[in-house]
């Protein structure tokens, strides 16, 4: 099984749309979670932190389910730049060690 | 701002050569990593170091090895390449101390024939 897994997509979605993506976590011991961001043939940059109590950045929402080992993302009021994939990243047993999801690829369409 | 180089962006090398992947960081950080990205397999990690001259294994560290001589450069070496080798290379590092943020590296893309 795999340590984290996501839906491939993609989710194709017209601009101005409210979309959301999920991301299930094996290990019930990981203790930090993070979304990154992944631009066509460009390295990953960190998009937010997940914390318990949910966070919010501009359009971009974090959820975090204990219970039911999910993490998710909720983007508003999509924009034609939010076009990208979307990587939920586990910290493993060892604190410095992350797990990295293979993405769900997000299109925005005018 | 803050910066990971990888020394080729595209590398094209045959099966059996012995192969040296250098990556650098200008931002004093302890722990630096070694991915490979596949499509459909994500990023995985194939070592990481914590310190100078500490390394430990990932999950997929057969093939490889590494080298971790100052604190900012890691290299990753492939002491005998082989086709399914061939994949995206990605360096990160991160401050030590916790689950911190990972700074990525460009990327190699490395073909091995």
């Amino acid at each position: 099984r795999k340590e984290v897994e996501q839906d491939p997509g993609p989710f194709n979605v017209p601009e101005g749309a409210t979309v959301a993506f999920n991301c299930t976590y094996s290990n019930s011991a990981s203790q930090s979670f993070f979304w990154y961001r992944q631009d066509c043939r460009k390295e990953p940059k960190l998009l937010m932190s997940v914390y318990s109590s949910g966070n919010e950045d501009g359009r971009f929402t974090a959820q975090l389910n204990r219970a039911s080992q999910y993490i998710s993302l909720l983007i508003r009021d999509s924009k034609l730049s939010d076009s990208a994939t979307y990587l939920c990243v586990v910290n493993g047993n060892n604190f410095n060690k992350f797990y990295f999801g293979s993405g769900t690829k997000l299109n925005v369409k005018p | 701002d803050v910066k990971v180089t990888q020394s080729s962006r595209y590398l094209v090398k045959r099966t059996g050569e012995k192969v040296f992947l250098e990556c650098v960081q200008d931002m004093d950080h302890e722990n630096m990593f070694w991915y490979r990205q596949d499509p459909g397999l994500g990023l995985r990690l194939i070592y990481f170091s914590y310190d100078v001259k500490m390394k430990e294994k990932g999950d997929i560290p057969e093939g490889y090895s590494v080298s971790r001589e100052k604190k900012e450069r890691f290299s990753l070496i492939l002491e005998s390449a082989s086709t399914n080798q061939t994949s995206m290379y990605l360096c990160a590092s991160s401050l030590g101390n916790g689950p911190n943020e990972q700074f990525f590296g460009p990327g190699t893309r490395l073909t091995v024939l």
